[in-house]
């Protein structure tokens, strides 16, 4: 199995621009998990599905952030506008026996 | 609030000098309490789960306990490619939700010199 596959690995962009992380989970996992991972907070739920349906989107920060899941194997977190605070590394997961995770996206936003 | 406390914040230990990492927590309704590892510029890689108090795993020179109010990864004879943050993770009930959120301690930063 390739695990959870993340794109990019690393994204550089400007405030004010759209950015679009993806994920595709380990097939036959029915939760999806993005987190992120700064120094300052530690590891953070934003938002997860279940059978590609959003449960709980308590932890996205604010409306620039949004999440969807089309399909069982692809999820999208994107950010519209991006500012200097979002920098982070997201990560997603899928649930099996435990929470797996990809290997994160590094955004920086200038 | 639901919290999840681990410590130390960094430990160095000699090659072979074993010790112990702590996690507490206050959760409402735990539902698992899991342990994982993350290398520098990679995503956490799991490595253990503890349902019940007095439950224990083991996994080479790691072993999870797990108590009412905490959980200790003891490290025995480490050597330094164990060299890690070691996150722990509490799984807690939560109103309108079936699965319940993973909350997330800060980790512990071992450092194994040879």
């Amino acid at each position: 199995d390739a695990g959870v596959i993340q794109s990019p690995r690393h994204e550089v962009t400007e405030m004010g621009q759209e950015v679009t992380l993806r994920c595709k989970p380990i097939s036959g996992h029915d939760y999806l998990f993005w987190y992120r991972q700064t120094m300052m907070r530690g590891l953070e739920l934003l938002i997860y599905f279940n059978n590609n349906v959003p449960i709980d989107d308590s932890g996205m920060p604010e409306d620039r952030f949004s999440a969807k899941m089309p399909n069982a194997s692809f999820s999208t977190l994107k950010i519209q506008p991006s500012e200097p605070r979002d920098s982070a590394v997201y990560f997603c997961a899928s649930r099996g026996q435990g929470w797996y995770f990809g290997p994160g996206t590094r955004l920086t936003v200038l | 609030e639901d919290q999840v406390t681990q410590s130390p914040e960094a430990l160095r230990l000699q090659e072979g000098e074993s010790s112990s990492l702590n996690c507490s927590y206050t959760v409402s309704g735990l539902r698992g309490l899991f342990w994982y590892r993350q290398d520098p510029g990679k995503g956490p890689e799991f490595l253990f789960t503890l349902y019940s108090a007095g439950e224990e795993k083991e996994k080479e020179r790691l072993k999870a306990t797990l108590t009412k109010k905490e959980s200790f990864l003891h490290i025995t004879a480490p050597k330094p490619e164990d060299s890690a943050t070691y996150l722990c993770a509490v799984q807690a009930n939560r109103r309108g939700s079936t699965l319940g959120r993973l909350y997330f301690g800060r980790g512990t930063q071992l450092t194994v010199w040879p």
